[in-house]
């Protein structure tokens, strides 16, 4: 079956470091997501992306944090100079059509920043 | 944020019996509910999910049903099995015009389910 795959799974960074999280979305997919999890917190949407563009970000999603499709298969997540608070596991997520269709997920990156 | 709660954090079953997990919303835009399952070290999975023109869905062991004047939707799965030990989160999306057919999930805090041998 096929799956969201995300790299690396696990990354250590230095605050005021950039970083950069990589996701392959299901090949037919059209739109795409990053999550994020604070441990012990909820799952929360931070930014949605169709058609090359960002469709919809939520207030997490400030200017630290930029989004990119730079080929036809990958979709990453950069964040330009990182915050102990950035520290989560960071999911990416796509979903095949517009309407009421699931999203699948990647299985995460663990981010940790010291 | 609170438009999608489930209150209970945890559940234990035994093997064999039913399994109800229940999450309560606030936000009346929302027009599609998912559950997923996640183990440790792996993203969500994805298991069901239902339109709020329904208020039942089936899929083999896992039915979920809404009830709209509510706003509650339930998981069953019967029968529970070792496997199915897990945390379920429950997730809702809206149709908004701000971000098309985006569909963002707003997601509850989960329960964990632990299934008795």
């Amino acid at each position: 079956e096929p799956e969201v795959t995300q790299t690396p799974s696990h990354q250590v960074t230095q605050m005021g470091q950039e970083v950069i999280l990589r996701c392959v979305p299901i090949s037919n997919h059209l739109y795409f997501y990053w999550y994020r999890q604070i441990l012990g917190q909820k799952v929360e949407f931070l930014v949605s992306f169709y058609n090359n563009e960002i469709s919809e970000k939520s207030e997490i999603f400030d200017d630290q944090f930029s989004v990119e499709r730079p080929d036809g298969s990958n979709f990453t997540l950069k964040i330009r100079s990182t915050k102990l608070e950035d520290s989560a596991m960071y999911f990416c997520a796509s979903r095949e059509t517009g309407g009421r269709q699931p999203q699948h997920f990647g299985d995460g990156t663990r981010l940790s920043i010291l | 944020d609170q438009q999608v709660k489930q209150n209970s954090p945890s559940l234990s079953v035994q093997e064999g019996r039913i399994s109800i997990l229940n999450c309560d919303y606030t936000n009346s835009m929302f027009d599609y509910f998912l559950w997923y399952k996640k183990y440790p070290a792996e993203g969500p999975t994805f298991l069901i999910s239902i339109s709020s023109i329904k208020d039942k869905n089936e899929d083999g062991r896992f039915t979920v049903f809404l009830n709209k004047s509510a706003k509650h939707l339930s998981l069953h799965i019967v029968p529970s099995q070792p496997g199915d030990s897990a945390v379920y989160f429950c997730a809702a999306s809206a149709l908004y015009i701000s971000s098309g057919s985006a569909r963002q999930l707003t997601f509850g805090s989960g329960t964990q389910l632990t299934v008795l041998p």
